[in-house]
């Protein structure tokens, strides 16, 4: 069975930078898994903010970037604001057009 | 502008099942992959599975195998997610989404739906 992992639990400073990553455990996450990143707030609907490894979706701001790193997917947030705490996902396509999402991660501002 | 419409919140029985309507406007609908992802309280998202409307074609999860249906009615723009042989742990919001072209991007959510399954 495919998992994706996520850290659970990852904190920040105002205005800090952090990295976010997303893992399969059955090999490297490449730009052919088409990995996006949906932020979550309590009670609303899921929002893209990258797709497709590195594409900022519209609207989002530039301090939201997407990259592989290594043999990861990854979300990096550069200047951390406040209402930027909330739960963060990873979804990755696999070759099958099998979709998977990871369990999330919940990003602590402070 | 873009809306996908889901139909209202469920209260099953366990072993009964549900189906949940998710209604298009404002795009094409049989143009983009619609999806199903669902949320049990408290818990992250899932991936269920999706379907193309244009031919029905349909992906859903190892998990839902047997149990699920995604299907839709191109004259009224809808997609229908069925699950089947309900039990507590389907508990959860059920939510479409849409993506564009072929791309990860899924730009437009429902509101999503609740299913309560509880005796």
């Amino acid at each position: 069975q495919t998992v994706v992992t996520q850290e659970p639990s990852l904190s920040v400073s105002p205005g800090g930078t952090v990295t976010l990553t997303c893992a399969l455990n059955s090999g490297s996450v490449s730009t052919a898994n088409f990995p996006s990143w949906y932020q979550q707030t309590p009670g609303q609907t899921p929002r893209i903010l990258i797709y497709d490894a590195n594409r900022r979706s519209f609207g989002v701001p530039d301090r939201f970037s997407g990259s592989i790193l290594g043999n990861k997917a990854a979300l990096t947030i550069t200047g951390a604001q406040a209402d930027d705490e909330c739960d963060y996902y990873c979804v990755l396509c696999l070759s099958s057009a099998i979709w998977v999402i990871g369990g999330g991660t919940k990003l602590t501002v402070l | 502008q873009v809306q996908l419409v889901q139909s209202g919140a469920e209260v099953k029985n366990p072993g009964a099942s549900v189906k949940v309507s998710c209604k298009a406007s404002g795009y094409t609908f049989t143009g983009h992959y619609l999806h199903w992802v669902r949320q049990a309280p408290g818990q992250g998202l899932e991936w269920m599975g999706w379907i193309h409307p244009k031919k029905g074609d349909t992906r859903h999860a190892q998990k839902f195998q047997g149990r699920v249906s995604l299907t839709r009615d191109t004259s009224v723009d809808t997609a229908y997610m069925e699950l089947r042989m309900l039990t507590s742990d389907d508990t959860a919001i059920y939510y479409c989404a849409r993506q564009v072209g072929i791309s990860s991007l899924w730009d437009y959510w429902g509101r999503g739906t609740l299913v309560t399954v509880s005796s």
